[in-house]
Parts: structure tokens; sequence; C-alpha cells
């Protein structure tokens, strides 16, 4: 059984541009949660996908975005980057018939640094 | 009353110890409550989660006791070992699956 994967594994980009990250869910698994993790610190939610559309969303402003597809992969683009923004992005993944009983699993991970 | 508070943020214990690691939370809707490990460079990985049907739940070394008057649950590793020096995170989560997580707690195990 394949777990959660994401892409890339490290970028770097600088302030003002945009980037996508990409997560590719566990097989028999049909939910997508971001999160983001900053130095230091506990994840954060950013936002949820569920049959291709935001199924919830944390404090982030909009040009945190996303996109689900019918296989369930995922993908999260952030516009106008932030040196703040700077983070390790974790993707998660929900059991299908697990939505809104908590279970998530996660993926490894993209590290970005914003320049 | 969405946060969950952890502590200690940093802990030592000796080989064959005990590693206890605490948290409380405030919002009564939770009803579910994992605890994740995660190892530097590496995502959280599922470790043991408890829901509030139940006061204790154990699977291996890892134990999670559970007191849901106080508010409080705890994460109690038995027997703890090098290979089990990572940081552990508590969380909580109602049927939103928003996962709330506490701050950390950085376990180091000496031989």
């Amino acid at each position: 059984e394949t777990g959660v994967t994401q892409s890339p594994t490290h970028l770097i980009k600088t302030r003002g541009q945009q980037v996508t990250l990409r997560c590719s869910s566990q097989s028999g698994h049909n939910t997508v949660s971001w999160y983001q993790q900053a130095l230091g610190q506990g994840p954060q939610f950013i936002f949820q996908y569920y049959r291709e559309e935001e199924n919830g969303r944390g404090n982030f402003p909009p040009r945190f975005s996303g996109l689900q597809f019918p296989n369930y992969s995922s993908e999260l683009n952030v516009n106008a980057l932030e040196l703040d923004d700077s983070a390790l992005y974790l993707c998660a993944s929900t059991p299908k018939g697990r939505l809104g009983k908590g279970e998530q699993y996660f993926g490894p991970g993209t590290r970005l640094t914003v320049t | 009353q969405q946060q969950v508070k952890q502590s200690p943020q940093s802990l030592i214990v000796q080989k064959g110890g005990i590693s206890i690691i605490n948290c409380a939370y405030e919002n009564t809707a939770f009803d579910y409550f994992p605890w994740y490990q995660q190892f530097p460079g590496k995502g959280p990985a599922l470790l043991i989660a408890i829901r509030p049907d139940v006061s204790e739940k154990k699977e291996g070394r890892f134990t999670i006791s559970f007191n849901k008057s106080a508010k409080q649950f705890s994460l109690h590793i038995m027997d703890s070992q090098p290979g089990d020096s990572a940081t552990y995170f508590c969380a909580a989560t109602d049927n939103t699956d928003k996962l709330i997580f506490g701050t950390g707690t950085r376990l180091q195990v000496f031989p």
C-alpha cells in the first residue's frame, strides 16, 4: 500500500512569486487536507478537499488556494509569496468513509523557502 | 477555545524509563484525540488516538490516558528507547476534521 506522497521535496522561491505543491493521497483515501508547519511549531490547518470541492478552511488568506482531481490527488497554490510563507507544507489524506472522524495520515511534506 | 496546550516543551528520559506528555483542551465539541510522532525532516506519523467514550487506550508501549471532565489527555511511553527520540504532537478535532495541534514536545531518550 502506497502512502501519501508529495512533490517537490524542497523548493526555493522569491517573494512575490507563485508556487504549486502537489499531493497524491494514500490508496483507498478520498479526502485531502493541507497544513502549514512553521519551524518549531505544530501544523496549522489550511483547508480540506472532498469530492473536488473545498470542505473547510482555516485562518489563511485567499492567496492560498487548492484543487482536488478525480483521482483524489490535490494541489496547493500560493500566490504573492511572502517571507512568512516559508514552512513545511503537509498533505494528509483520510480513508473513504471516515470523513468527519478525524483520521488523517500525513505525507513527508514539501519544504518551501521564500527569499 | 480552539487551542490545545501541550507540556512539557522538551523531555529527557533515560532508556527504559517512562515518558509522559500532557495536553489540555477547551472545546468540548472535540471528539477525536490523536498523537503524532515526527522525526526531523519528515511528516507527522499517526501513533495512537482515542475518542472520549474510553478513558485509556494502549497499543504496545504507547498508552493514552483521557480525562473528559478535566479536559486533559496524556501520552505515556513505557520502556522508552533511543529510537523513540522525536517530537510528539497531540491534536484534537471535531467532525470538521480540522486538526488542532499542540506546540510539540521534543523527546530525547539517552542510552
